[in-house]
């Protein structure tokens, strides 16, 4: 059964850069058939798409986020990171990872991380 | 961008009962690009439905989806109680990928 799993830390400066890492495991990110992504949500309010990758390394981001997000994937560990940059209180919020067939329907998704942005 | 549009709100509705749930797109877009999230408290969303119209696997029958153009439908033909939660519609078409606010459907 396929299992996602969210780490990284739970709070973050502002301006500093925040940084996740997704774990897959009981499958394969190597596959053909699926890209891999990032979603967040607000407490208490609704999801935003950040971006997503396929294994080969091919990405595509939310414009909204684009200048400050990178997503990177390391096929040798079946882990997938995402890294937002320059974060405010506004990056306060759940972060999910999820895998996304036909490119962008998330099927499976982690737990989620909450990180809060504060000094 | 496409906007999607979620109304209502907030529906409250008894167990038993039919529960329907719009999403309103700001243009016209294909049913092939349309899915729906179920999220209960505490929990990741969980795919319901993708093309409009095509369950997810192990999503039960009671669960069905509907509509073209700007105006699609979630429908829960009779609620049960693991059914009250927040529904989202997304669109996947084009980039970048968006979400409808949700709407919660609480029990009455």
């Amino acid at each position: 059964q396929l299992q996602l799993q969210e780490s990284g830390p739970g709070l973050v400066k502002p301006s500093e850069t925040l940084s996740l890492t997704c774990t897959v495991s009981g499958g394969s990110i190597s596959s053909s058939s699926y890209y891999w992504g990032w979603i967040r949500q607000p407490p208490g309010k609704g999801l935003e798409w950040i971006g997503s990758i396929y294994y080969s390394g091919s990405t595509y981001y939310n414009p909204s986020l684009k200048n400050r997000v990178t997503i990177s994937v390391d096929t040798s560990k079946n882990q997938f990171s995402l890294k937002l940059s320059s974060v405010t209180a506004a990056d306060t919020t759940m972060y999910y990872c999820a895998r996304a067939h036909t490119g962008s329907i998330f099927d499976s998704w982690g737990q989620g991380t909450l990180v809060t942005v504060s000094s | 961008e496409i906007v999607l549009t979620q109304s209502p709100g907030t529906l409250s509705l008894s167990p038993g009962e039919r529960a329907t749930l719009s999403c309103r797109a700001s243009q016209s877009v294909s049913s092939s690009y349309l899915a729906w999230y179920q999220q209960r408290p505490g929990q990741a969303p969980r795919l319901l439905n993708n093309a409009a119209s095509s369950r997810a696997t192990g999503i039960p029958d009671r669960f069905s989806g509907s509509g073209s153009g700007t105006d699609f439908t979630l429908t829960i033909s009779r609620l049960e109680p693991e059914d009250f939660a927040v529904y989202y519609c997304q669109y996947y078409g084009s980039s970048p990928i968006t979400f409808g606010q949700g709407t919660r459907l609480e029990i009455k």
